[in-house]
């Protein structure tokens, strides 16, 4: 059931800096990774993915970095603007085949104008 | 990116009425799909894994007689939530990939279902 009073983490950013959101995943058989964008009442949207043979990747305006050593993955988005502000989530999986991802907690994103 | 489509996305229902939620993948096949609930604040929980032509397969404490899942060809699969009461009310999101390996999952819009 629903937790009363539980708050997703937030990460407040003035427009034009950089954010960095973090995750930590416990699974260590885990060798894809997600970060997913969530608007409010909306379903999760793609950003970027990364396999455990690599610890960087890059897209537009966004990096994953993945420390395997760790089990840290990171998002870094450059340039931050107003559009930006969501609800940011890390997912996992892992071998071969069609398995559910395994969400983060999230955190939210708030992007000062 | 491939295309999921969930319908409704808002329903609002009486107690001990029952609601069906559609999960449609508009341009590729997709023998699973997954059910996901949704709390205010909260992450994404996995409700069961749905299986085209065969039975879902439900996550521990999620009760299979109250939310049933049909998946009845390539691109549909539906969850049913039965005699649904006001602890029911959540975001629910259906996902789907295609393909046969791990690739990145593309999720519906989500469905709001309030009971009242």
């Amino acid at each position: 059931g629903e937790s009363v009073g539980l708050h997703l983490p937030t990460l407040s950013v003035q427009e034009g800096d950089n954010s960095i959101i973090n995750c930590a995943y416990s699974n260590s058989a885990s060798d894809y990774f997600i970060w997913y964008k969530q608007e409010s009442g909306k379903g999760p949207q793609f950003i970027i993915d990364i396999r455990s043979n690599m610890d960087k990747r890059q897209g537009q305006r966004v990096t994953v970095l993945l420390n395997k050593t760790v089990k840290h993955l990171s998002l870094q988005i450059a340039a931050t603007q107003p559009g930006d502000s969501a609800v940011y989530f890390c997912a996992e999986n892992w071998g071969t085949g069609r398995r559910a991802l395994t969400f983060g907690s999230g955190t939210r994103l708030q992007v000062q104008p | 990116g491939a295309v999921v489509s969930q319908h409704p996305s808002r329903v609002i229902c009486k107690s001990g009425t029952s609601v069906k939620i559609e999960c449609r993948s508009l341009d590729f096949q997709a023998t699973t799909m997954f059910w996901y609930r949704q709390f205010p604040k909260q992450s994404l929980m996995l409700m069961a894994t749905s299986n085209e032509g065969s039975k879902a397969t439900y996550e521990q404490g999620v009760e299979k007689d109250k939310f049933l899942i049909n998946h009845a060809s390539l691109t549909l699969s539906t969850l049913t939530v039965t005699s649904a009461h006001p602890e029911d009310s959540s975001f629910y999101i259906c996902s789907a990939t295609p393909g046969s390996e791990n690739t990145e999952a593309f999720f519906g819009q989500g469905t709001r279902l309030t009971v009242v």
